[in-house]
C-alpha cells in the first residue's frame, strides 16, 4: 500500500511569490492533516479535513495560506504571498475516518528568500 | 489549548544502555498519546502510542508509560542500537467521532547512540 505522497519535495522561492504544495493521502483516508515545522521546533498543526470540509483550521497562521480538499482526496496548501518567516518543511498526514493513527508524508521543505 | 513539553532535547547514549524520554502535557481532555521517530531526511514514523487508560504498553525494546494522575508520559528504548539513532517527538491529541484530532507536539529529542 502506497503512503502519504507530498510535492514538490523540496521548493525555493523569493518573497512575495506563491506556492503550491500538493499532498495525496492514503487511499480511503477520510481525515487529511497538515502540519509544519519551523527551523528545528515543534511540528505545529495547521488544519485538519474531514472528508472535503475543514474540520479545524485554526493553526492556520494567517490569510496568506489557503488549503483545499476539493472532492476529498488530495490536498493543495498555497501560500500567496510567501514570507521569510513561512520557511520550514510541511508534514501531511492521514488517518481512517474513526481512526487513530496518523501517518505522515516525507514533507515538503519550503525555503523563502 | 494543549500544550506539551518534551526533555531533554538531546540525549547521547552508549550502545547497549537505555534511554529515556519524558513529556508533561496540560489538557485532561488529551486520551491518545503516540510517540514518532523520524530519521534524518525521513517521515515521521509512528513507533508506539498509547491510550488514556492503559498505564504502560510494551513493544519488544520499547516501552511507554503514562501518569494520567500527573499528565506526564514517557518513551523507554531498551539494548540501544545504532539505528535508534533519530529525533523523537512525543504528541497528545484526543478523539472525536471522526477520529483523533489534532495533534500536539513536544519539541523532540535529538537521540544519538555512540557506538
Amino acid at each position: 500500500e502506497a503512503g502519504v505522497t507530498q510535492f514538490p519535495s523540496h521548493s525555493v522561492i523569493e518573497k512575495g511569490q506563491t506556492v503550491t504544495l500538493r499532498c495525496d493521502p492514503i487511499s480511503g483516508h477520510d481525515n487529511l492533516y497538515w502540519y509544519r515545522r519551523v527551523m528545528g521546533k515543534e511540528i505545529k498543526f495547521l488544519l485538519h479535513f474531514v472528508k472535503e470540509s475543514k474540520q479545524d483550521e485554526s493553526g492556520m497562521p494567517n490569510n496568506r495560506f489557503l488549503a483545499e480538499r476539493t472532492g476529498g482526496t488530495y490536498s493543495t496548501l498555497k501560500v500567496q504571498p510567501a514570507e521569510l518567516e513561512d520557511s520550514g518543511v510541511y508534514f501531511c498526514a492521514s488517518s481512517l475516518f474513526g481512526g487513530e493513527t496518523q501517518y505522515f508524508g516525507p514533507g515538503t521543505r519550503l525555503l523563502v528568500l | 489549548g494543549e500544550n506539551v513539553e518534551q526533555h531533554p532535547s538531546t540525549l547521547s547514549v552508549q550502545e547497549g544502555d537505555s534511554a529515556v524520554i519524558k513529556c508533561t502535557y496540560s489538557d485532561s481532555a488529551s486520551n491518545y498519546f503516540p510517540w514518532y521517530k523520524q530519521e534524518l531526511g525521513k517521515r515521521p514514523q509512528l513507533i508506539i502510542d498509547i491510550r488514556s487508560n492503559v498505564g504502560e504498553k510494551k513493544d519488544q525494546r520499547i516501552a511507554v508509560t503514562l501518569n494520567k494522575t500527573a499528565k506526564h508520559f514517557s518513551l523507554h528504548i531498551t539494548e540501544t542500537q545504532p539505528e535508534d539513532s533519530a529525533v523523537y517527538f512525543c504528541a497528545a491529541s484526543s478523539r472525536s467521532n471522526f477520529g483523533n484530532e489534532k495533534l500536539t507536539f513536544g519539541t523532540g529529542t535529538r537521540l544519538t547512540i555512540i557506538p
